[in-house]
Formats: C-alpha cells, structure tokens, sequence
C-alpha cells in the first residue's frame, strides 16, 4: 500500500507556456497532498499543500498565480506552472500522507521540469 | 517556524561497518514527527524510519535505528552492517502534530546528508 505515482516523469517546455504535472494516491485516498520543489545538490522545500475540495495552501514566497494546484478528486491533486520560464526548471515531487494517524507522507517519483 | 539541520554534508563508511548520520531541529511545540527519508540517484524518497515525539523508546526498523534526544533535540540515525544499496542522500525531516487527524503539514527537511559505502 501507500503508493503514489507522478506524470509525467520528465517534461520539456518553451518558455511562456504552461506545464501540468498529475500527483495520484494508487491505493489509498488523501483529502491532503503536498508539493516540493528541489534544486539540484538541494534539500525538498515545501511549495503548497493540497487540499480535496478547497483552496490549495501555500509557503510564503510561492506565487499562487504561478503555481497553480487543484485537488480535483481524493486521489488526484495537479500542479500547473503557468507562464513557465528557466527559472522554474526543477525538480517537483509529491506526497500524500497515509497510515492510521496519517503522520507519515509517502512521495511521488519526481517530475523534472526544464524550461527552455 | 521550525528548522532542521544536518551538519554532515557528506559522510563515507566501509561495507559492513556502522555509520551515524545526526540531526538536530529547533521547535517550540511539544507534539511531532520526526523521520529519516532516504533518496538514491533515481531520486524517489524512501522512508527509513520515523519517530514520534511522544514516545521515548527510539525507533529500530532491521538495520536502522535513530537516538532521540528530545530534550536536546537531537535525531541521530545509525545504521549497522552498512551495505552498498544503502549509499544514497538521507534526509532528516520534521512535522508538526499541531492539528487532529494528522496530515494536515507539509515535512520540513534538512540540507541532507550524502553517504558514500566503501566496498
């Protein structure tokens, strides 16, 4: 149990457009999800937790307007970097928390994103 | 805000010996998790072993096992009979368990620590 898959896996993109990654919780539902970003040589920053039928939350210094997440069902959360320039080219991962206290989160495989 | 701090950027230790990665984080709360993620070069986070701070026996899972010191606020993982899959980031991490129900925080890392297995 607890597996949670990313797609895609690796993406590339013009400068200016739009990228969607998908975040799914295969065998188990999360009313919550959350969304890191890492640089590479670097530690996960937490980006905005995810939340099934409401507004997403997010860090301070995360543009809402740039990063936008939408928990569409319990198994399902996306992240979509609007208007995607070099800069956010990184490494995006998920997790979804699961377990009898839900303390503990188990991660997607990542998704790279570089943006040309 | 809580923060974590790994002091080790890089550790190394030969094939079958033990090596301890610390850890230590500043809090002001009383409740909370703490964990050990691993993250090999294919980058998916694994997790090693959690701990939650409520509880004063540390946590054992096979080969790993951490020395909390709460009071200290201290999360040291050891791992005995290092094997060369065991190479990879470890990541010391912190949740908050200032909600009911649990889940509702996202983890706060450490800078990580690279160990490398001398065959």
């Amino acid at each position: 149990g607890a597996v949670v898959s990313q797609h895609p896996s690796r993406v590339i993109c013009k400068s200016g457009t739009s990228v969607k990654i998908e975040c799914r919780s295969l065998d188990f539902q999360a009313t919550t999800m959350f969304w890191y970003r890492q640089f590479p040589k670097q530690s996960l920053m937490l980006m905005a937790t995810s939340n099934e039928g409401s507004k997403a939350t997010y860090e301070q210094g995360v543009e809402k307007d740039k990063f936008l997440i939408n928990h569409a069902s319990l198994t399902l959360s996306t992240l979509t970097v609007t208007s995607a320039h070099p800069e956010d080219s990184s490494f995006y991962i998920c997790s979804a928390p699961f377990g009898r206290t839900t303390d503990t989160q188990y991660f997607g495989p990542g998704t790279r994103l570089t943006v040309l | 805000a809580q923060t974590v701090t790994q002091s080790q950027p890089e550790m190394s230790v030969q094939e079958a010996e033990t090596v301890t990665l610390s850890c230590t984080y500043d809090t002001s709360e009383s409740d909370y998790y703490l964990f050990w993620y691993k993250q090999p070069p294919s980058r998916q986070m694994i997790l090693v072993i959690r701990q939650e701070a409520y509880k004063q026996q540390n946590a054992t899972e096979n080969r790993f096992s951490v020395n909390f010191q709460k009071a200290a606020k201290s999360f040291s993982l050891k791992i005995s009979d290092s094997q060369l899959g065991d190479a990879a980031m470890y990541f010391c991490a912190y949740r908050s368990d200032q909600y009911s129900g649990g889940g509702a925080d996202g983890l706060t890392f450490g800078k990580g620590t690279h160990l490398i297995i001398q065959p």
